[in-house]
């Protein structure tokens, strides 16, 4: 049973364009929200985190939105640099414990 | 700037070897976290510590030991080695819990029990 989902094992999007990464859970204890990512090779780096009493959060070109209704978010990377190519895992964690529970990752691959 | 060492960073095992795997911090930070990474899945949490001389189990526990004499050290142990624990391990610490707090992480000890 995953409690959080990313559907789409991989992207692909133009240099300078919009990436949008999407996310589902279904456990709505879940209240902070992170997106992590990762080189081959390297270890999961920290990205941008949010809140569930928010329903946006921005870093630079970064963005996440929370739709608590639809238990939803999304990463939009705006525009997107070929730096950005790397897998994209969102993750979520509930108040009642310290447990971070991981989606499987998204690839995104971005092209010249 | 080390953050999070892990070591080592390859190791090929024969069913029913036991083998530790290294975790050392220098960050000061309280919470440390061992992670297990196969092929189409998130990480997935195996043991954590919420301080020294703590250790609680994660999703995943079972085939693992951990220890945290140290406060910068967290050490896994495989007792006796199965092919169902190949994989990549990480390991991560953060100065809050998960949620509050992004956990850095390690380069991953890449695991092949055969």
């Amino acid at each position: 049973d995953q409690q959080v989902k990313q559907n789409s094992p991989s992207l692909s999007v133009q240099e300078g364009r919009i990436s949008i990464l999407n996310c589902d859970y279904t456990n709505s204890m879940f209240d902070y929200f992170l997106w992590y990512k990762k080189y081959p090779a390297e270890g999961p780096t920290f990205l941008i985190s949010i809140s569930s009493i928010k329903d946006k959060n921005e870093d630079g070109r970064f963005t996440v939105f929370l739709n608590k209704s639809a238990k939803h978010l999304s990463l939009h990377i705006v525009p997107s640099q070929p730096g950005d190519s790397a897998v994209y895992f969102c993750a979520a964690s509930a108040r009642s414990n310290y447990q971070l529970i991981w989606g499987a990752g998204t690839k995104l691959i971005i092209k010249p | 700037n080390a953050g999070v060492t892990q070591t080592p960073k390859f190791r090929v095992l024969k069913t029913g070897q036991s083998m530790t795997l290294l975790c050392a911090q220098d960050m000061n930070h309280e919470y440390m976290y061992w992670y297990r990474q196969d092929p189409g899945m998130g990480l997935r949490l195996i043991h954590y510590s919420v301080g020294e001389g703590t250790t609680a189990k994660g999703e995943v526990p079972d085939g693992y030991n951990v220890s945290r004499l140290k406060k910068q050290n967290f050490l896994l142990g495989l007792e006796s080695a199965a092919p169902s624990q190949t994989s990549v391990y990480f390991c991560a610490s953060s100065y809050h819990r998960a949620g509050n707090q992004p956990q850095h992480f390690g380069d991953g000890t890449r695991l092949s029990i055969l």
